[in-house]
């Protein structure tokens, strides 16, 4: 299957900071990346979905100006959260899909410690 | 939006019993529905998956069956071994564009 990388795969930061999570499709071209973030022992939550060169579309109660994404190139998306918080530690993971897969594939997640 | 109901939480079962997982959506535009399994600190890897033109598909020990009348897909795991125990996902999505993930099964297979 095709291969996502995400960097780095944790961080910790102190409140007030910003931090920067790439997702890279390392082998296909991902017209389509998507971004969830999982809690401890719960599901996937789509927080958004990034086509590469247009704005984001983001899911119902995920702040725009909080997470901020750009997908700049076909193989990378990036989410920035801004003014981090330590009820914004989360396991945040991206997927790519190509543009003929029903497939997503996931990156291996990124852990973010907010102190 | 789309909304996935995955039950049971938790499920124990003897090595060598048989699971069984179901999800319910709603959006009927649906048509792509795949399951996923995540093992504890690691990506979900898809194990697998079934369009809304198919009721059944099997692949070894595990199959997939689809009910778009009752909007309801269940994941069928037979002669389960330890190696099964893990948390598995369903999702559903409009042509694999967004995936909406149900809450999450933790399956857990005692030898």
């Amino acid at each position: 299957g095709a291969v996502v990388s995400q960097h780095p795969s944790w961080v910790i930061c102190k409140s007030g900071t910003s931090v920067k999570i790439e997702c890279r499709s390392l082998d296909f071209q991902a017209t389509t990346m998507f971004w969830y973030r999982q809690f401890p022992k719960q599901s996937l939550m789509l927080m958004a979905t990034s086509n590469e060169g247009s704005k984001a579309t983001y899911e119902q109660g995920v702040e725009k100006d909080k997470f901020l994404i750009n997908h700049a190139s076909l193989t990378l998306s990036t989410l920035t959260v801004t003014s981090a918080h330590p009820e914004d530690s989360s396991f945040y993971i991206c997927t790519g899909r190509g543009s003929s897969y029903n497939e997503q594939f996931f990156g291996p997640g990124t852990r973010l410690t907010v102190l | 939006g789309e909304n996935v109901e995955q039950h049971p939480s938790t499920l124990s079962v003897q090595e060598g019993d048989s699971a069984v997982i179901k999800c319910t959506y709603s959006d009927s535009a649906s048509n792509y529905f795949p399951w996923y399994k995540q093992e504890l600190g690691k990506r979900p890897q898809l194990i697998i998956d079934i369009r809304s033109n198919v009721g059944e598909k099997k692949d070894q020990r595990i199959a997939v069956t689809l009910n778009k009348t009752a909007k309801h897909f269940s994941l069928h795991i037979t002669e389960t071994q330890p190696e099964d125990s893990a948390v598995y996902f369903c999702a559903a999505s409009r042509g694999g564009n967004q995936f909406y993930f149900g809450t999450g099964t933790s399956l857990t297979v005692i030898p």
